[in-house]
């Protein structure tokens, strides 16, 4: 598709459990962004790349959380020893260059359900 | 820090009326200011956005105006459908977005 993919789409994890998220972005976008949106709030920045390099992990809320993409496309979000406040939807996002005049395009998101 | 604060919802309103969704923003400088749509079962989509003060934004028949000094960015739509019926998200920032609560919009036929 077109679009920016995530998996995957719901994910039920036990506590203490690790997960891994996929984003494929839109192809050929050098930025992509990772956001999680808890129930019945906005989404909040976790960390931004451009290209491979990682420009600001800022938003990562514990070093439980980790984000990779190592060839500039493909991009993974990494939780360990999941808790149950990590319980959220997390959206990835992708745009063709970096700056508030490229449109960012935000893939359906992967729901994550720690138990 | 940057922050945006918008319209509490639920919002609930009949086919045809005017709608106005409130947003304010925190911001150091002058940030770009975004409208985000989340329809059922899809991703958020970017609605309209203004970069610059006095800019107007719009798209599908809404509008919002870049106000330096209310630092507002209201949301608004003459005559509302009921596909409009969705969540919206205001947002400031550039690559680094800081998004409002979200407002809830339904519209009954």
């Amino acid at each position: 598709g077109a679009g920016v993919s995530q998996s995957p789409r719901y994910k039920v994890a036990k506590r203490g459990q690790d997960v891994a998220l996929r984003c494929d972005p839109i192809s050929g976008h050098v930025s992509l962004f990772w956001y999680q949106q808890a129930l019945g709030q906005g989404p909040e920045f976790l960390t931004y790349f451009q290209n491979e390099a990682q420009l600001d992990k800022s938003g990562l809320p514990s070093d439980r959380f980790f984000a990779e993409r190592p060839e500039g496309s493909v991009s993974t979000l990494k939780i360990q020893r999941t808790q149950q406040e990590d319980s959220a939807v997390y959206l990835c996002a992708s745009s063709l260059v970096e700056g508030a005049r490229n449109t960012i395009y935000f893939g359906e998101g992967s729901w994550l359900t720690v138990v | 820090g940057n922050s945006v604060t918008q319209m509490e919802g639920p919002v609930t309103l009949s086919e045809e009326a005017f709608l106005t969704i409130n947003c304010t923003y925190t911001a150091t400088g002058y940030p770009s200011l975004f409208w985000y749509v989340q329809y059922p079962g899809e991703g958020l989509q970017l609605l309209l956005k203004a970069t610059k003060a006095d800019d107007k934004g719009s798209n599908k028949g809404f509008e919002a105006t870049y106000r330096k000094e209310t630092t507002s960015f209201h949301l608004e739509k003459g005559s509302v459908q009921v596909s409009d019926s969705a969540v919206y998200f205001c947002a400031q920032g550039a690559q680094k977005l800081v998004f409002g609560q979200g407002t809830r919009l339904t519209i009954n036929p």
